[in-house]
């Protein structure tokens, strides 16, 4: 089984703080993706990589900053963080890119921004 | 781009098969269509995917208009542990840029 990891469940942080989150998956993915997802508004792509230090913005990437230096890890950055980035944030994983490929998800991190 | 809507909540009975739609009216040639589900505390998981007419897996069955601007996503005899949210996403084959997962509909069933 494709299995996703995230590096916290839950992460408390205070504005302005520099927050790293954390991503790793063992199935050898090309693809990889970070969403946000808040209550009424579903899942909301922030970016997502289809290679090693191949990244691509998505619907809302204002505010972050990703890296991907290994294959197997994309991490999400929030150069210094937000009361309205307060949120569950999911990693996700894909061997091909698009809609048509399986996406694999983590749990989720959430996120509470003070 | 393939915008996709969906009701925000639906009850159900146990027993009862539950139908859940998903608009998408802008969707491309090239998109597909493809069912997620997500419990609490959990990420979404792959239940189904299409592309056209009906597809049957062991947990749904999906069914697409020949127009494609919407797809019904249907659970027969539904239990307790089906609680969850239904994700619609559209989206072609290559490329996340066109990617759309809809808000979600909270499916919540009564015993």
């Amino acid at each position: 089984d494709v299995k996703v990891t995230q590096s916290s469940r839950y992460l408390v942080k205070r504005t302005g703080e520099k927050v790293f989150l954390e991503c790793v998956q063992d199935m050898d993915h090309e693809n990889m993706f970070w969403y946000r997802q808040d209550p009424g508004l579903g899942l909301r792509l922030i970016y997502f990589s289809y290679d090693v230090k191949m990244k691509e913005k998505g619907d809302i990437p204002e505010g972050y900053s990703v890296s991907r230096e290994k294959k197997e890890r994309f991490s999400l950055i929030l150069e210094s963080a937000s009361t309205n980035q307060t949120s569950m944030y999911l990693c996700a994983s894909s061997l091909l890119a698009g809609g048509r490929d399986t996406q694999y998800f983590g749990p989720g991190t959430r996120l509470t921004v003070l | 781009l393939a915008k996709t809507t969906q009701p925000i909540s639906m009850d159900s009975y146990e027993g009862q098969e539950v139908n859940i739609t998903c608009s998408h009216n802008n969707i491309a040639t090239n998109d597909y269509i493809t069912w997620y589900q997500q419990f609490p505390s959990q990420g979404p998981r792959f239940i189904i995917q299409g592309y056209k007419t009906k597809v049957t897996n062991e947990v749904a069955s999906l069914f697409i208009p020949a127009d494609r601007k919407s797809s019904t996503l249907s659970l027969p005899r539904v239990s307790l542990s089906d609680t969850a949210v239904y994700y619609c996403l559209v989206g072609g084959e290559t490329g996340a840029n066109n990617l759309f997962f809809g808000t979600g509909t909270r499916l919540t069933v009564i015993p």
